[in-house]
């Protein structure tokens, strides 16, 4: 069980939007600690989307788009690819644990 | 561009040592703005921080390494300027340690906590008599 809680999949056609959430607890995120997000798709190194909560790596889209309040983090993609399909994670730093966390992973699907 | 490449066995016997090396071009494992981390990914366990190692000289120069509570007592991180590579030993292994495993740089700004920017391109590695 990940430390820290993302839906095992979301799906949306071409197009539309659909959101990620990463949700933790008081001694991760809610303690104020960063979120960044990976892509990562099968068979392949994940791949930086976004980091420190909301900033996009040079040549990531602008559709992708990060957000952190309280003890949750959010990753939104509007204007869905196909490209898109992937596994997404959320990342943090935990202090009871002294070190990194991911999220267990959320499984777009573009229908 | 950074580049890191992976080496080792791809299979391991159970109680044995997994050892694992990344050589790095486009940068310099003694760098003082980068980390050298391990991560593995497995479907069990997901993607998990193994830790890190780093040099720094702002006051004292010396090197560093991180480790999570869950393997720090069976993981090495170690540095190897002469060759700019960095590696992994995790002892005692047993099944349950069969994963991916990836090398990375990680980055951080002050007070931040770190991000990959680069990844190898991974190695599984199964633990299995």
């Amino acid at each position: 069980q990940s430390v820290l809680t993302q839906p095992p999949s979301v799906s949306g056609a071409p197009g539309q939007r659909v959101t990620i959430s990463c949700t933790g607890s008081s001694s991760n995120i809610g303690a104020g600690y960063d979120v960044h997000w990976y892509q990562q798709i099968p068979g392949t190194a994940p791949k930086l989307l976004i980091y420190v909560n909301s900033n996009r790596p040079s040549g990531v889209p602008d559709r992708f788009s990060g957000s952190k309040s309280g003890t949750s983090a959010s990753l939104a993609i509007t204007g869905l690819h196909a490209e898109d399909e992937a596994d997404y994670y959320c990342q943090s730093y935990d202090s009871s644990l002294s070190g990194w966390v991911f999220g267990g992973g959320t499984k777009l699907t573009v229908l | 561009q950074v580049q890191l490449q992976q080496s080792g066995p791809g299979l391991v016997k159970p109680s044995q040592t997994l050892s694992l090396t990344c050589d790095i071009s486009g940068d310099s494992v003694s760098s003082n703005s980068a980390a050298w981390d391990w991560i593995r990914q497995s479907p069990s366990r997901g993607l998990e921080w193994l830790g890190r190692t780093y040099y720094r000289s702002k006051y004292r120069s010396k090197w560093y390494s991180d480790y999570p509570v869950s393997v720090k007592s069976r993981v090495t991180i170690n540095a190897d300027p002469s060759k700019n590579q960095f590696s992994l030993q995790l002892n005692s292994v047993t099944p349950e340690d069969t994963a991916v495993y990836y090398c990375v740089r990680s980055v951080q700004a002050q007070l931040e906590v770190p991000h990959v920017d680069y990844w190898g391109q991974g190695i599984l590695v199964t633990v299995s008599s």
